[in-house]
C-alpha cells in the first residue's frame, strides 16, 4: 500500500525557515516523481515544484512565486522528501501535500499524503 | 503560463441528478486535462486524466470529455459522497502546472 506522510509543518515568523519531509512506502521511491502542492487557508490548489526520478534525469522545477526560496530534495536511500522553505512570506501559510506524479496510472496526481500545516505569521 | 477557469463557482444539485461542471483552459491543451476530487479536510484525489480516462477505482458515475480549451466532468447520478470541490489541472504546458479555482458541488 502506497503511504505518504508529511510532517514538519508548524508556526514561523516572516522571514525564517522551515524544512518539511515526507515519508514515502509501498512503492519504489528512487523512480517516482514526486511533487510538492499546497493550498492554502480557504483557498485552491497551487502546484509549488517537482522533482522527477532518478531513472529521468532527477530533474527539480519549482513554481515562480517560490523559485530561489524554497529547494525540493529527496533521499532515496530513506525514502524520503524534503521541502527546505526558506524567506517565508505571510502568503506562504497553506497545506502542504506531497504527491507521486503518474505513479499507477498514465499520468495524474494519484498519491497524496495527509497534509502537514504551515502558519507564517508574526 | 496557461490559466484554467471553471465554472460555476458553485454548483447545487439533488442527490440522484446529473451534475456537469465545466473547466476552460486560456490555450489550447490538446486533453491534458485532470480532474481531482476534495472533500474537507482531505486531500485531492485523482479522478479523470487524460480528460477522459478514469483513474483506477474511479466509480463510472464520473465521466470527463473536451479537447483543446473546453472541457467537462459530468457526475452522471449523484450520490451523497459526490459533494465536494472538484479542481480540473492541466499538464499540456508546464512547468507551472496549473489548477482551476474550483466548483463546489453542494447538495440543494
Amino acid at each position: 500500500e502506497v503511504q505518504l506522510l508529511e510532517s514538519g509543518g508548524g508556526l514561523v515568523k516572516p522571514g525564517g525557515s522551515l524544512r518539511l519531509s515526507c515519508a514515502a512506502s509501498g512503492f519504489t521511491f528512487s523512480n517516482a516523481w514526486m511533487n510538492w502542492v499546497r493550498q492554502a487557508p480557504g483557498k485552491g490548489l497551487e502546484w509549488v515544484g517537482r522533482f522527477k526520478g532518478k531513472a529521468d534525469g532527477g530533474a527539480i522545477d519549482y513554481a515562480a512565486p517560490v523559485k530561489d526560496r524554497f529547494t525540493i530534495s529527496r533521499d532515496d536511500s530513506k525514502n524520503t522528501l524534503f521541502l527546505q522553505m526558506n524567506s517565508l512570506k505571510i502568503e506562504d501559510t497553506a497545506v502542504y501535500y506531497c504527491t507521486t506524479e503518474g505513479y499507477s496510472e498514465i499520468w495524474g496526481y494519484d498519491f497524496w499524503g495527509q497534509g502537514t500545516v504551515v502558519t507564517v505569521s508574526s | 503560463e496557461i490559466v484554467m477557469t471553471q465554472s460555476p463557482a458553485t454548483l447545487s444539485v439533488s442527490p440522484g441528478d446529473r451534475a456537469t461542471l465545466s473547466c476552460r483552459a486560456s490555450q489550447s491543451i490538446s486533453n491534458k486535462l485532470a480532474w481531482y476530487q476534495q472533500k474537507p479536510g482531505q486531500a485531492p484525489r485523482l479522478l479523470i486524466y487524460g480528460a477522459s480516462t478514469r483513474a483506477t477505482g474511479i466509480p463510472a458515475r464520473f465521466s470527463g470529455s473536451g479537447s483543446g480549451t473546453d472541457f467537462t466532468l459530468t457526475i452522471s447520478s449523484l450520490q451523497s459522497e459526490d459533494f465536494a470541490v472538484y479542481y480540473c489541472q492541466q499538464y499540456n504546458n508546464w512547468p507551472p502546472c496549473s489548477f482551476g479555482q474550483g466548483t463546489k458541488l453542494e447538495i440543494k
